[in-house]
């Protein structure tokens, strides 16, 4: 398995709701990462867990929680977003939390707040 | 500061011809490492090529290649016999020693391909 797989692949949330974002890796990857991406805009760090340590952007607000239940699932919890969150959020691994050999990237989730 | 600057927001290129994109980035690090990633429409992020700081050797990945010159922090990516599937969006990205593997992306060059 060389994939990142992200669940849902798009999702539609009210400012009042609650939902979360899936990330799974089954490569043995030492860290994961969230990334956030507007449109025709590079994607921008949000979140690393490295060697179970949570790093975080300080510029995110804190309607983004992660989580990460063990080594291979990295989950973003959202709460009281606003539509300026909408975006392409990105997951990726990478076998040493330094990226040493690369990064490998989900296919995203489309998120939309109405 | 740490950045990555890419200066062409939009190439076009010939379907079998060859193009090269453009890369300059700036680290005070002695080990780094650099990398292409292709996004299509499909929007998931496809490495292309990446490059140690510490080899002198250029990368190459079939019809892929890069000039590393490290002396002017240059970094550009050769496509050669340009096809169809090329198409998408292209950034250049850098990882700098001691960052968390903190990825640090250009803006992005959007290559078209004409058949």
């Amino acid at each position: 398995d060389t994939e990142v797989t992200q669940t849902p692949k798009h999702l539609v949330m009210g400012m009042t709701n609650k939902k979360s974002l899936k990330c799974e890796q089954h490569m043995g990857h030492r860290a994961m990462y969230w990334y956030k991406q507007k449109a025709k805009k590079p994607p921008e760090l949000m979140f690393v867990y490295s060697y179970e340590k949570l790093s975080i952007n300080e510029s995110v607000p804190s309607r983004f929680s992660p989580e990460c239940p063990n080594s291979s699932l990295l989950n973003l919890h959202l709460h009281a977003l606003q539509p300026e969150d909408s975006a392409l959020y990105l997951c990726a691994s990478s076998l040493l939390g330094t990226g040493n050999y690369g990064y490998t990237f989900g296919s995203g989730t489309r998120l939309t707040v109405v | 500061a740490q950045t990555v600057t890419q200066s062409q927001p939009e190439m076009s290129v010939q379907e079998a011809e060859t193009v090269t994109l453009s890369c300059t980035y700036d680290t005070s690090e002695s080990d780094y490492y650099l990398f292409w990633y292709k996004q299509p429409p499909s929007r998931q992020m496809i490495l292309v090529i990446r490059q140690e700081a510490y080899k002198q050797q250029n990368a190459t990945e079939n019809r892929f290649s890069v000039n590393f010159q490290k002396a002017a922090k240059s970094f550009s990516l050769k496509i050669s016999d340009s096809q169809l599937g090329d198409a998408a969006m292209y950034f250049c990205a850098a990882n700098y020693g001691g960052s968390q593997g903190n990825l640090i992306f250009g803006k992005g060059t959007k290559l078209s391909v004409k058949p």
